[in-house]
């Protein structure tokens, strides 16, 4: 079945440093998503993105996270300078479309630690 | 106010008895999509069964059944002949203003079934 690729698995970094995060979604679908689930709380919704463009973001979406489709298949979360509080799960998902039915895949998720 | 509660932390379960996962919900949209997803221990995101806010009957699909009672805003997962298998975290989740049809889902804090043999 196909799949949502999430790379890399762990991602350790230093507060202030930039770092991207990859996913490439499933090829036949058009809505893409990032959400992360902080250590024993819940999963939050962080960004969707359509037609090559943000279609919704949560407020935690600041200026310091940008996403973005560079080619046909991959699908990138920046964040400029992060913080101890950005230690989270990241994952990726994505819907062949955006009905009201329509089931998310999700990647293995990222697990990015701030020190 | 929370928008998805899951009141169980924790259940454990024997092997092949049923077990029925709690989910509330809160909202004033008459339109909306209640989600079940399966987090093993690897970390994905497994999509287990939806139910829709206008929908007749409950949702099935295979083992899973949602036992939806709208006038109480529930939306418990029922799964029957429980696997060793089936010990993962289980997320209830809400289909929260599709806008331009984007999928914005909040998802309550989860519960960590464990099935014993």
């Amino acid at each position: 079945e196909p799949e949502v690729t999430q790379t890399p698995s762990h991602q350790v970094t230093q507060m202030g440093q930039e770092v991207i995060l990859h996913c490439v979604p499933i090829s036949n679908h058009l809505y893409f998503y990032w959400y992360r689930q902080i250590l024993g709380q819940k999963v939050e919704f962080l960004v969707s993105f359509y037609n090559n463009e943000i279609s919704e973001k949560s407020e935690i979406f600041d200026d310091q996270f940008s996403v973005e489709r560079p080619d046909g298949s991959n699908f990138t979360l920046k964040i400029r300078s992060t913080k101890l509080e950005d230690s989270a799960m990241y994952f990726c998902a994505s819907s062949v479309s955006g009905a009201t039915n329509e089931k998310l895949f999700f990647g293995s998720g990222t697990q990015l630690s701030v020190l | 106010a929370q928008k998805i509660t899951q009141t169980q932390p924790g259940m454990f379960v024997q092997e092949k008895e049923a077990v029925t996962l709690d989910c509330t919900y809160d909202t004033s949209d008459p339109s909306y999509g209640l989600f079940w997803y399966k987090q093993p221990s690897s970390g994905e995101m497994i999509f287990l069964i939806y139910q829709g806010s206008y929908d007749q009957q409950n949702a099935t699909e295979g083992r899973y059944s949602l036992n939806f009672q709208k006038a109480r805003k529930s939306a418990n997962l029922v799964i029957s002949a429980s696997q060793l298998g089936d010990s993962a975290m289980y997320f209830c989740a809400m289909r929260e203003e599709v806008i331009q049809g984007a999928q914005k889902l909040v998802f309550g804090q989860g519960t960590r079934l464990t099935i014993n043999p």
